[in-house]
Parts: structure tokens; C-alpha cells; sequence
């Protein structure tokens, strides 16, 4: 398996940035996607091969990845990005999907 | 337009076989990848099982393996996953997702609305 580790909670003001980590348990951190998750809904990608965006995202979100951590990242964060937030790898070597630990973004 | 619904979702008690299914719409579901993804009650995302396009490839989590079985009927636009000898721990709302593969990279690009599945006596 392979461990993906978010902060558990991040907390910004409206028109702010907030930023999440997910770091690796090893030095082989592949490429990385992300998904947001509002309550009671699916997921929905917001961030696939570590900074591309689907169609339909802001370009308020973007993503980047360094050594062992990825960040994504919200500009100008408004009320409607308050979500769980998980990081997403596949390993090649155990054909495992690993999904991050999650991260509650709160507006304050 | 993508859609993915799933269905068959419910109570079942502990040891017990659920069938879920996700009718797939939208898209031409014969050249993907498909994958289930569960959600424990509070708890984060875990992947469950894939399978390639024609159904030749599949994996799972190790925590399923030997009692769930994933299929797809390309046919009928169609994913299933059976779940035989069912514990209390897998209870959760599972997803069916379209499975993005781009030669070194899996992800997943559209989700279904989830399926409930509670195991208890």
C-alpha cells in the first residue's frame, strides 16, 4: 500500500488563499490528482497529473508538485469552495490506488 | 452528457451478497477503465476494485479480495460489482467512476452518485 498525508483541517478567510498538502510515505511520488467532495455528494476532479484542470474548474484552483509533496492551491477563495479535499496517486509497482488522508477546507 | 447511476445498494446482514450495478450513459463506455470507490459513514475515500475495457484486467483492494467480483457488460452500457461474504466493515456508500488511464497514470474523471451498502444484523 502507500500512505498519502493531508492536513486534517485548513481554515482561510474569503478572497484568501488556502493551500493543502499531500505528501508521500517514500520518494516515489507519482502523479497527482485531486478531487473536491462536498457533504453528501460525490467527488469531483478538480486537478488531474498535478496541475492540469478539467473543464469547468476555476482557474482559481490550481495544483503543483515538489520532491515528495503536492499542493493544491484555491485563489480568492469564496464560500462554495468550503469541501474535503483528497489527493489521489496510482501506484504502478501494487496496481493501488491510493487516496490522501483528506483536508475540511472551512470559509471562515 | 457523462452519467453514471448506480443502483442496488442496501441492507444485508453480516456474511450475506449484494450485486450493485452503474448504468453508464453519455460516453463510450467500451474504451474505459472503470473503478469502485468506497466512502465508510465520516470516513475518507478508498479505491475498491477496476477493470480494463474488455474486461480482461482486474484488481482489487486486498481488504476484498476472494469476495467481491468486478464486471462489466459492454453491451449493455453497463458495472457491477459483486459482493459475497459481507462484513460490518464494509458497510459504506459505494461510487462507480469512470477510470482515466493515460499510460503511467490512473485517475478518476466522472463519479456516480453513490450506492449505500449497510451490513448489519
Amino acid at each position: 500500500s502507500y500512505g498519502l498525508t493531508q492536513p486534517p483541517s485548513v481554515s482561510v478567510a474569503p478572497g484568501k488563499t488556502a493551500s493543502i498538502t499531500c505528501g508521500g510515505d517514500n520518494n516515489r511520488l507519482r502523479a497527482v490528482h485531486w478531487y473536491q467532495q462536498k457533504p453528501g455528494r460525490a467527488p469531483i476532479l478538480v486537478i488531474f497529473y498535478d496541475s492540469d484542470r478539467p473543464s469547468g474548474i476555476p482557474e482559481r484552483f490550481s495544483g503543483s508538485r515538489s520532491g515528495n509533496t503536492a499542493t493544491l492551491t484555491i485563489t480568492r477563495v469564496e464560500a462554495g469552495d468550503e469541501a474535503d479535499y483528497y489527493c489521489q496517486v496510482w501506484d504502478r509497482g501494487s496496481n493501488f490506488y491510493a487516496f490522501g488522508t483528506g483536508t475540511k477546507v472551512t470559509v471562515l | 452528457e457523462v452519467q453514471l447511476l448506480e443502483s442496488g445498494g442496501g441492507l444485508v446482514q453480516p456474511g450475506g451478497s449484494l450485486t450493485l450495478s452503474c448504468a453508464a450513459s453519455g460516453f463510450t463506455f467500451s474504451v474505459y477503465w472503470m473503478s469502485w470507490v468506497r466512502q465508510a459513514p465520516g470516513k475518507g475515500l478508498e479505491w475498491v476494485a477496476n477493470i480494463n475495457q474488455d474486461g480482461s484486467e482486474k484488481s482489487y483492494v486486498a481488504s476484498v479480495k476472494g469476495r467481491f467480483t468486478i464486471s462489466r457488460d459492454n453491451a449493455k452500457n453497463a458495472l457491477h460489482l459483486q459482493m459475497n461474504s459481507l462484513r460490518a466493515d464494509d458497510t459504506a456508500v459505494y461510487y462507480c467512476a469512470r477510470d482515466w488511464w493515460a499510460g503511467d497514470s490512473h485517475y478518476f474523471d466522472h463519479w456516480g452518485r453513490g450506492a449505500l451498502v449497510t451490513v448489519s444484523s
